[in-house]
Formats: structure tokens, C-alpha cells, sequence
């Protein structure tokens, strides 16, 4: 089946630090993918829809200079917290979607567990 | 508006006892997905259904099983005979057909004892 790769799977920074979390769909071609955050015993919230060679479209309320996304290739895409506070601490996952496919289901990967300190 | 409702936050069961973990969903939408996974520990979602709004025929899976009600908009998945294994947390998700926004409820934190 579809495999989505997230690296790394957890961080630990200071604060005022940048991270760079990388999710790459290892054996299929993914034109979309999405990033959600999950607080502790929460649900997981869409943060932004990553649409391989042009802009990331933010859900309301996330900010997209803080969450910087990148969709470079038909494979990987990245997420980037930036100037990182202990409010961004929280559990980053990724999922991906089949080029061509239908919104069947999507294929997440092992999620990113950033500590900001 | 979409929501999703997962009343139970966790449960606790002995291994072999079986377990239904319900979801219940609002939305609009004359057409719909309606979604379950599975979050182990190690916290990476795994998909176990799919199911169209336009099927109410209910599923089974070996020891799982769903059952989809429209008319209560519901969409309840059962385990049978549960074993440690089945620890995780559950998400029940709803999405439009044709997009790929799901909106996923709370979870239930399923705990099977051994």
C-alpha cells in the first residue's frame, strides 16, 4: 500500500529556533497533501493544503508566516515553524492523497512531535 | 456546518469483550465519506474503513464491523473479541465528495486489558 514518510519524528528546540519537518510519499506521486497539528487527547486540526508547485492554502485562523509550506515535488513536502514558541509545541502529521485519485482516503504519515523549550 | 461527535472519550475493556465505539456526524451534504482510523501509540493514522453515504449496507472485517444509520447519522464501529492489540486511539472523520477536507472527531481512547 501507499506509504507516506515524515522526518523527523520528533524534535526538541529552543525558542526562536526554526524547524523544518519533511513528509515524502515513498512509492507514489502525491500532487496534494495536508498538514494537521493534534494537541494532546485532541482532535486532529487541518492546518494547510500543500498543492505541489504553487501556494499552500491555509485553513482560517493558521498563520502562514509562522507555518511555512513547501511542495516542491510530486513527492515531498515540507512544513517550517518558524521563530518556534512553546505554544507551537504539539503533534505535527502529514497525509497525502494519490495523484489522479479520488478523495477515497488519504495515507498519513508517523506524525512530528515538536517540543519548543 | 461539518462536525463530528465522539462522545466517548475512552473506554476500558478486558481482552475478549467486545466494544463499540461510537461516532456520530452533522453535515449538509446529500453526499458524503464517512472514515475510521486508527492511531496507535507509536501515532501514525492507519485507515480501516471508507464508507460512501449513498451504502448504508453495514460491513465486516474480521473482528471489526461498522454500521452506518443515516437516518441517526451515525456510524458506529465494533469490535468483537478484543485483544491488547486493539489499543489505540479511534477517529471517526467526515469529508465532502471531492474534497479532501476531512473533519475528524475527538477520539475515543480504547484501552483492552489483558
Amino acid at each position: 500500500g501507499a506509504v507516506v514518510s515524515q522526518h523527523p519524528s520528533w524534535v526538541i528546540c529552543k525558542s526562536g529556533t526554526s524547524v523544518k519537518i519533511e513528509c515524502r510519499s515513498l512509492d507514489f506521486q502525491a500532487t496534494t497533501m495536508f498538514w494537521y497539528r493534534q494537541f494532546p487527547k485532541q482532535s486532529l486540526m487541518l492546518m494547510a493544503t500543500s498543492n505541489e508547485g504553487s501556494k499552500a492554502t491555509y485553513e482560517q485562523g493558521v498563520e502562514k508566516d509562522k507555518f511555512l509550506i513547501n511542495h516542491a515535488s510530486l513527492t515531498l513536502s515540507t512544513l517550517t515553524v518558524t521563530s518556534a514558541h512553546p505554544e507551537d509545541s504539539s503533534f505535527y502529521i502529514c497525509s497525502a492523497t494519490l495523484k489522479g485519485g479520488t478523495n477515497e482516503k488519504l495515507f498519513f504519515g508517523s506524525g512530528t512531535q515538536l517540543s519548543v523549550l | 456546518a461539518q462536525k463530528v461527535t465522539q462522545a466517548q472519550t475512552e473506554i476500558s475493556v478486558v481482552e475478549k469483550e467486545d466494544v463499540t465505539l461510537d461516532c456520530v456526524y452533522e453535515t449538509r451534504d446529500t453526499t458524503y465519506y464517512l472514515f475510521w482510523y486508527k492511531q496507535p501509540p507509536s501515532g501514525e493514522l492507519v485507515f480501516l474503513i471508507r464508507r460512501n453515504s449513498f451504502d448504508e449496507q453495514n460491513e465486516i472485517s474480521g473482528r471489526y464491523s461498522w454500521n452506518f444509520q443515516k437516518s441517526t447519522s451515525s456510524f458506529n464501529f465494533t469490535i468483537t473479541a478484543s485483544q491488547v492489540v486493539d489499543s489505540a486511539v479511534y477517529f471517526c472523520a467526515l469529508s465532502g465528495i471531492g474534497t479532501y477536507k476531512y473533519i475528524f472527531g475527538t477520539g475515543t481512547r480504547l484501552k483492552v486489558l489483558a
